[in-house]
């Protein structure tokens, strides 16, 4: 059965800082990988996606993300924080087959310092 | 264009009611989701629905849910005999169709039940 590991409960960070969220995962394939965040009161919004090729993906708002087979990891980056990313931010792994059913992790919540 | 949408935003009631949540997908999608947010958690997912029928239903809990979805568009999420543990946040995704991999979140309903 897959599943994701989000080992970082809260994070605190100062705005401008870098930011880097783990994820690690576990799935016998290849997997398809996601990130979302979800602001108060919101839905989840996509953030970026792997499924193949390149493991270095460019997402939306600044965001990126490496797939790293050999550490079954899929950490969640941005080089400067802003003050409007403190949200919860959630890994996922999902199969390869038709239903694309993800497994989401238990989030880590983001909280910028000024 | 518009989003998901999901009625009521916020659902009291009290133990053993019955309850119906609605979700709208965007048009033109042919899959969609059902997801359970507890606090503090990522989603669960309960029921997948390919057109009219539910192709996976392995998510949802016990009997007391269930969800329907006729005319292939709007779904109902239905739970009897509610109990104070089904309180949460209900998510519903929806998708374009099967070659197409990326979900698109509603804001949920948020059930409490005293």
């Amino acid at each position: 059965a897959q599943s994701v590991t989000q080992p970082d409960i809260h994070i605190t960070v100062s705005e401008g800082a870098s930011l880097e969220l783990r994820c690690n995962y576990s799935y016998g394939a290849t997997p398809y990988l996601f990130w979302y965040v979800q602001s108060p009161g919101q839905g989840l919004q996509l953030l970026l996606k792997y499924f193949s090729g390149d493991t270095l993906v460019q997402g939306i708002k600044g965001f990126e993300a490496e797939f790293k087979r050999s550490q079954s990891s899929f950490n969640l980056r941005k080089p400067s924080v802003h003050w409007s990313d403190a949200a919860e931010y959630f890994c996922a792994v999902a199969s390869s087959g038709g239903s694309y059913i993800p497994t989401f992790g238990r989030g880590t919540s983001l909280i910028v310092h000024p | 264009g518009a989003g998901v949408s999901q009625t009521p935003s916020n659902k009291v009631t009290e133990k053993g009611k019955y309850v119906e949540l609605r979700c709208d997908p965007i048009s033109g999608h042919t899959a969609l989701y059902w997801y359970r947010q507890s606090l503090g958690q990522g989603p669960e997912f309960l029921i997948y629905f390919q057109g009219t029928g539910a192709a996976d239903d392995s998510g949802l809990p016990n009997d007391r849910f269930f969800a329907v979805r006729p005319e292939g568009s709007v779904s109902t999420l239905k739970i009897q005999r509610t109990e104070r543990g089904d309180s949460a946040v209900y998510l519903c995704a929806s998708r374009l169709d099967p070659s197409y991999n990326e979900q698109f979140f509603g804001p949920g309903t948020r059930l409490t039940v005293l």
